[in-house]
């Protein structure tokens, strides 16, 4: 059961424009979400978090927007980058047990020059 | 470098041989993870530790899956009989006291034959 789902296994974007990266997730009791990056040969590298008492949450070019009553996140970066050019992660944990993370399957960002 | 770290990288090994993967996490954190990540998907849970206590496991761990955390530092998790549908890369995890974040390893990735 894919709890946590990124229906876009790949995103395309221009150097300069926003990237935005979606997440939705289906357990309610889900409250802490997180961004992972990751590079080829190697592990996920944290990017951003956000709780669930917030909607909002920006860290530099990153931001992550919770819509909790739709279980929809989504992550904007602007200005994208070529060095952004990575597979993103999302990630939620529950309020019965944080330290099990549920990852989505990943999007693919291309950021083109 | 002070971040987690795995051994070996790469593993190929013929179906029906135990395999070991050893895992350092970074110094003083105290919780350590384990995740399965399958290509095309994101990581899944196996098991966490807390210290040296196992405080749960995945059903994905079968009974030919152990891992062990003998003096709360490092980390093994050893595959028995290894079927080809183990072949995956095998991350680990660590967390400091009260924090939220996972930060990863570069992983093992198992080839089984």
């Amino acid at each position: 059961d894919q709890q946590v789902k990124q229906n876009s296994p790949s995103l395309s974007v221009q150097e300069g424009r926003i990237s935005i990266l979606n997440c939705d997730y289906t357990n309610s009791m889900f409250d802490y979400f997180l961004w992972y990056k990751k590079y080829p040969a190697e592990g996920p590298t944290f990017l951003i978090s956000i709780s669930s008492i917030k909607d909002k949450n920006e860290d530099g070019r990153f931001t992550v927007f919770l819509n909790k009553s739709a279980k929809h996140l989504s992550l904007h970066i602007v200005p994208s980058q070529p060095g952004d050019s990575a597979v993103y992660f999302c990630a939620a944990s529950g309020v019965d047990n944080f330290n099990k993370f549920y990852f989505g399957s990943g999007t693919k960002l291309n950021v083109k020059p | 470098d002070t971040g987690v770290s795995q051994d070996p990288r790469h593993k190929i090994t013929k179906r029906g041989q135990n395999v070991t993967f050893r895992c350092d996490p970074i110094s003083e954190h105290n919780r350590l993870y384990w995740y399965r990540q399958t290509l095309g998907q994101g990581p899944e849970f196996l098991t966490y530790f807390q210290n040296e206590a196992q405080l749960e496991k995945s059903r994905l761990l079968s009974d030919r899956f152990s891992a062990e955390r003998p003096k709360g530092s490092f980390s093994t998790l050893e595959i028995q009989r290894t079927e080809q549908g183990d072949s995956a890369m095998y991350l680990c995890a660590s967390s400091p006291p009260g924090g939220t974040e996972q930060f990863f390893g570069p992983g093992t990735r198992l080839t089984v034959l």
